[in-house]
């Protein structure tokens, strides 16, 4: 079964450092695509990174790179010199093919970013 | 490039009263969804289309939900009779089938069933 598994509810992160929230996956489906979206207050959700089953390197965008570990099955999302502005939920997601794409996602984690 | 418009943001009704939101994806993006995301939780798919057909509604409760996309753009879900435990976002998205499938993400609709 496809699964998405965010272990940690909440995190706290001092301004300016590093912080990295845990997802890991289940899929029997060779080709999939992993992401991460953050969801402020104001409860839009937005795209911040992309990952494919097949891409040789971890993917990074800006201050977010995702370190993605195949065998472990895990894609973790690493945000460098947080800011304030991070605190939000972050969802992980998978996108998978079984008679269609479908995207399914994590339980999130709430990110805290302290001054 | 416009994004994805939903409407209402915020309804409130009586359990056992009917609602209905509305969705419009952005243009040329050919699969839609719905997604049901009670507070504290991450989201859930309720139904997935691919232009005006229905690629997943396996955890629609069907019972009371519906929904449709007649002319493969604009997208409707329905919920008769309401209960509690829908008080929830509903969250429409569209995606572009054919690129990383990023999801595209309207503001929400949020559902307080009293």
């Amino acid at each position: 079964a496809q699964k998405i598994t965010q272990t940690q509810p909440g995190m706290f992160v001092q301004e300016k450092e590093a912080v990295t929230l845990d997802c890991t996956y289940d899929t029997s489906d060779p080709s999939y695509g992993l992401f991460w979206y953050k969801q402020p207050s104001s409860g839009e959700m937005i795209f911040l990174i992309y990952q494919g089953s097949y891409d040789q390197q971890n993917a990074t965008e800006g201050r977010y790179s995702l370190n993605f570990q195949k065998a472990r099955k895990s894609a973790n999302l690493v945000i460098s010199a947080s800011q304030l502005g991070d605190s939000a939920m972050y969802f992980c997601a998978m996108r998978y093919n079984t008679g269609g794409f479908k995207t399914i996602f994590g339980a999130g984690t709430r990110l805290f970013v302290k001054a | 490039e416009a994004g994805v418009a939903q409407s209402p943001r915020y309804k409130i009704i009586e359990k056992r009263q009917s609602v209905a939101f509305w969705c419009n994806p952005i243009s040329g993006h050919a699969t839609l969804y719905w997604y049901q995301q009670i507070l504290g939780q991450g989201p859930k798919l309720l139904i997935q289309f691919q232009n005006n057909g229905v690629v997943d509604d396996s955890q629609l409760p069907k019972d009371r939900f519906s929904a449709e996309r007649l002319k493969g753009v604009d997208s409707t879900l329905k919920i008769q009779p309401a209960k509690l435990e829908d008080s929830a976002v509903y969250l429409c998205a569209s995606s572009f089938p054919f690129n990383t499938g990023e999801l595209f993400f309207g503001e929400g609709s949020r559902l307080t069933v009293l």
